[in-house]
């Protein structure tokens, strides 16, 4: 079973649009969970990050986390045309050990 | 936020050659530094922890004789691709935490290097 798991996509959703991507983890004291944005040929860049049970919200872009189920959740709302990139989800455990572990990203196209 | 600056940006080279790409910390200090490798449609994968004044750790697999890591100072890191061969072409990114921070939040990303082995 893979670390961290996400749905390559691609996800197609068109302007306008929610577009909602998933993330689960298998590694039960994670403890810090990120959402990063890359285009292609860029490198990441954070989107959001969220450590607590529940909602985040900033901007257009809502980060969800249930660790009960080890599943997190990244909702971009009035999606655009410039929201088409791969989405990373990224998540370290406790303790000394911080490495972040990624998983292979959601691939969104936002149609116009 | 802080700025990594990473060069060169890409770089095509023949087999047999060793390829080196620096890593900068503009305007801060960088103490940790990571690198990573990206192959198409595939995760990052960290290859190595770059510490200054000491020697990198390596993560399982990664060869330490093959890719040379050399963080002489608070500010530069530098990846060496030595004897490269097509399989080592792949998209190579640094990284560095912000300054007064070791908090993934603050993790800063170079913008790459695309290396192309011929």
């Amino acid at each position: 079973q893979k670390e961290v798991e996400q749905n390559s996509g691609p996800l197609s959703v068109p302007e306008g649009a929610i577009a909602s991507l998933n993330c689960t983890y298998s590694d039960r004291v994670s403890q810090s969970f990120f959402w990063y944005r890359q285009y292609s040929g860029k490198s990441p860049e954070l989107i959001m990050s969220i450590y607590s049970n529940g909602d985040k919200e900033d901007g257009r872009f809502t980060a969800q986390l249930n660790k009960a189920s080890q599943y997190v959740s990244l909702l971009i709302r009035d999606s655009q045309p410039s929201d088409s990139a791969t989405y990373l989800c990224a998540v370290n455990g406790a303790g000394n050990n911080r490495k972040l572990i990624w998983g292979l990203g959601t691939s969104l196209a936002v149609n116009p | 936020g802080a700025v990594v600056s990473q060069h060169p940006s890409w770089v095509i080279c023949k087999s047999g050659t060793s390829v080196k790409i620096e890593c900068r910390s503009l305007d801060f200090q960088a103490t940790t530094m990571f690198w990573y490798r990206q192959f198409p449609k595939q995760s990052l994968m960290l290859m190595a922890t770059s510490n200054e004044g000491s020697k990198a750790t390596y993560e399982q697999g990664v060869e330490k004789d093959k890719f040379l890591i050399n963080h002489a100072s608070l500010t530069l890191s530098t990846l060496t691709v030595t004897s490269a061969h097509p399989e080592d072409s792949s998209f190579y990114i640094c990284s560095a935490y912000g300054p007064g921070t070791t908090t993934n939040e603050k993790l800063f990303f170079g913008s790459g290097t695309q290396l192309s082995v011929l």
